[in-house]
């Protein structure tokens, strides 16, 4: 079946510096979702991305879709106490019954004030 | 302002007792999605019903049963709880087309005593 890998596992960072994750997966995807999520709270949908070769930004979020459909990243800048939360990539392949999230292992974030 | 609302936020059950836990989404979408997350782990999908058709995951368990008798609500009924099914459960959404997002609930979390 499809796999994500995603990285770092965790990241701890001072507020203000700049962050980085990444997936990768073994087949292609039509759609990207990048998901942040609180302790005892649903994932949050942050960025979705359609295209390959697309590059969103939400506020100081920003993310790509890669070019091979195969990866994707997420950047954020300047990061903030409240950035702290777990977050998610996810591919979809789109499927007429309903699509299926296939989810990374998640990055958990950390920031010291 | 609720879009994807789930009830009870926490449930208490014992070992082997019966469970129903309630979702219910104001977005009108088509497509209704539970997943089980354990901690520190993605979110995994049980089934989704696409209106009123039901589509059962290759591996969930015959403990795990789901019911949406209208567009707005559906339920994840657990026959048996084990104490491995103690978890968040998460309901998710989207439209019925296949590139559109999900988007999730606060999940309940569900303790087995």
């Amino acid at each position: 079946g499809q796999q994500l890998n995603q990285s770092p596992q965790s990241m701890f960072i001072q507020e203000g510096e700049d962050v980085s994750m990444n997936c990768t997966s073994s087949s292609i995807f039509n759609t990207w979702l990048w998901y942040k999520q609180d302790p005892g709270e649903g994932p949050v949908l942050l960025i979705a991305l359609y295209k390959a070769g697309e590059l969103t930004s939400n506020g100081r979020l920003t993310a790509q879709f890669g070019t091979t459909r195969k990866d994707s990243f997420l950047n954020i800048s300047a990061s903030i106490p409240s950035d702290v939360g777990i977050y998610f990539c996810a591919g979809q392949l789109g499927e007429t019954s309903g699509s299926r999230l296939t989810f990374g292992e998640g990055t958990q974030l950390t920031v010291n004030p | 302002d609720a879009m994807v609302i789930q009830n009870p936020r926490y449930q208490v059950t014992q070992f082997g007792k019966p469970v129903t836990l309630s979702c219910s989404q104001t977005l009108n979408h088509n497509v209704m999605y539970w997943y089980q997350q354990k901690s520190s782990q993605a979110p995994k999908l049980l089934f989704h019903y696409y209106d009123k058709d039901f589509n059962n995951e290759a591996d969930t368990p015959d403990n795990f049963q789901s019911r949406r008798p209208n567009t707005s609500f559906c339920f994840l009924d657990i026959r048996s709880p084990g104490l491995g099914d103690a978890a968040m459960y998460l309901c998710a959404t989207s439209r019925v087309r296949a590139w559109e997002t999900q988007y999730f609930g606060p999940g309940t979390r569900l303790l087995v005593l």
